[in-house]
């Protein structure tokens, strides 16, 4: 597509259920980041991709959280047994290369909403 | 640590011209990116330095000064539609980017 894809961008869910995220970069983009927006806070990174791997997932809050990316392209952020803290909007971004270069910029979907009631 | 501080609001007239500042503490640096973001949108990239000096696109011209961890955004003949948060980021690797929380900025006619 023309850009950076995300679903769903609302999700209302109850405390302990499971939630998965989807994002769908910009065809040709290898790279391709999770980010976690809270109010009145900066971007939370969580996970990057680079194709298929994810060499850093230093990020990710705990191991509820999980995120795979298939065949170079979709990415879906799995949360298990959600809690009211993980409320949120996350962030999907891409790129054309994981290792910026020069003025490499991230193109970002508009988010998925995450309230945990 | 690493820290990005911002200012969390600034307002301004239409027509005028605001600078929002930026200063940083990162392990590394390679490059400092600025963003905007309407509420509820993607944030859309602005601006890159990696140099120091000032950079000029437009309406819009950002500065660094690595020795002292300081960027600023000038917004220029400021209109409506610069009503948005500016995000200022800094690349402290090959790929990691570190965010300040954002400056909201309010237009007022």
């Amino acid at each position: 597509g023309a850009g950076v894809s995300q679903s769903p961008s609302n999700k209302v869910t109850e405390k302990g259920k499971d939630v998965e995220l989807r994002c769908d970069p910009i065809s040709g983009h290898t790279a391709l980041y999770w980010y976690r927006q809270s109010l009145g806070q900066g971007l939370e990174f969580l996970i990057y991709f680079q194709g298929n791997s994810a060499p850093d997932k230093s990020g990710l809050p705990s191991d509820r959280f999980s995120a795979e990316r298939t065949g170079g392209s979709v990415s879906t952020l799995t949360i298990q047994r959600t809690q009211q803290e993980d409320s949120a909007v996350y962030l999907c971004a891409s790129s054309l290369e994981g290792r910026l270069k020069g003025s490499g910029e991230l193109f970002f979907g508009e988010g998925s909403r995450l309230t945990v009631l | 640590g690493q820290n990005i501080d911002q200012p969390t609001e600034m307002t301004a007239t239409e027509g005028a011209i605001v600078q929002i500042n930026c200063t940083y503490q990162t392990s590394g640096f390679n490059g400092l990116f600025w963003y905007q973001q309407h509420a509820g949108e993607a944030p859309t990239f602005l601006s890159y330095n990696v140099l120091d000096g000032l950079e000029e696109k437009g309406r819009f011209s950002s500065f660094l000064s690595r020795s002292k961890g300081y960027s600023y955004l000038l917004l220029k003949e400021l209109q409506m539609k610069d009503s948005a948060s500016y995000l200022c980021a800094v690349r402290d690797g090959d790929y990691q980017l570190i965010w300040g929380a954002g400056t909201k900025l309010i237009i007022k006619p």
